[in-house]
């Protein structure tokens, strides 16, 4: 099955430093790979949609300065927490689809804690 | 835009017992996907079912079935023989017709079962 794999599962950060974390396509090409941010016992939120080769959309309210998405190749994307603040603190989960059609499901990345100190 | 609403943030269900979890969207596409997921402590995502909105039968995986009601936006989640195993946080999410969208979830609703 369609695996994508999230790296690092969790991370401690000092504030005002950046973090990145990795999400990859093990088996498949990605041309679009998503970024999620939930909070405790909270729903996934969407904060952008990251395109191969070209800018990632950001949804409405997240600042795309802040969290920086690069989607290099079909099978990596990343995001970057620059100048992170506690208030950053949560889980970042990505996901893509194996085919590039729109009724795949998503395959989910197994998430990054993020606790900002 | 569309949505997808949750109104039971919490279930509880016996052992053995069924369960159905509800979830109603908006949408003003007429083609469009939906999809139920898992989320157990570990907190990965686990797909459960998924409905195509243009088949008018429900989708069925195992214990799991959904009655999805297109013309009432309805799309809830039927779970038969609850195992302590399908304790987790439930998601229903929608997609629409093109290709490269995200998925919209839902609140979510936690579902306890009692042994």
């Amino acid at each position: 099955g369609a695996v994508v794999s999230q790296h690092p599962s969790r991370v401690i950060c000092k504030s005002g430093t950046s973090v990145k974390i990795e999400c990859r396509s093990l088996d498949f090409q990605a041309t679009t790979m998503f970024w999620y941010r939930q909070f405790p016992k909270q729903s996934l939120m969407l904060m952008a949609t990251s395109n191969e080769g070209s800018k990632a959309t950001y949804e409405q309210g997240v600042e795309k300065d802040k969290f920086l998405i690069n989607h290099a190749s079909l099978t990596l994307s990343t995001l970057t927490v620059t100048s992170a603040h506690p208030e950053d603190s949560s889980f970042y989960i990505c996901s893509a689809r194996a085919a590039d059609t729109h009724n795949s499901p998503l395959h989910f990345g197994n998430g990054t804690r993020l606790t900002v100190t | 835009a569309q949505t997808v609403t949750q109104s039971q943030p919490e279930m509880s269900v016996q052992e053995a017992e069924t369960v159905t979890l509800s979830c109603t969207y908006d949408t003003s596409e007429s083609d469009y996907y939906l999809f139920w997921y898992k989320q157990p402590p570990s907190r990965q995502m686990i797909l459960v079912i998924r409905q195509e909105a243009y088949k008018q039968q429900n989708a069925t995986e195992n214990r799991f079935s959904v009655n999805f009601q297109k013309a009432a936006k309805s799309f809830s989640l039927k779970i038969s023989d609850s195992q302590l195993g399908d304790a987790a946080m439930y998601f229903c999410a929608y997609t629409g017709s093109q290709a490269g969208t995200a998925l919209i979830f839902g609140k979510g609703t936690t579902l306890s079962v009692s042994s």
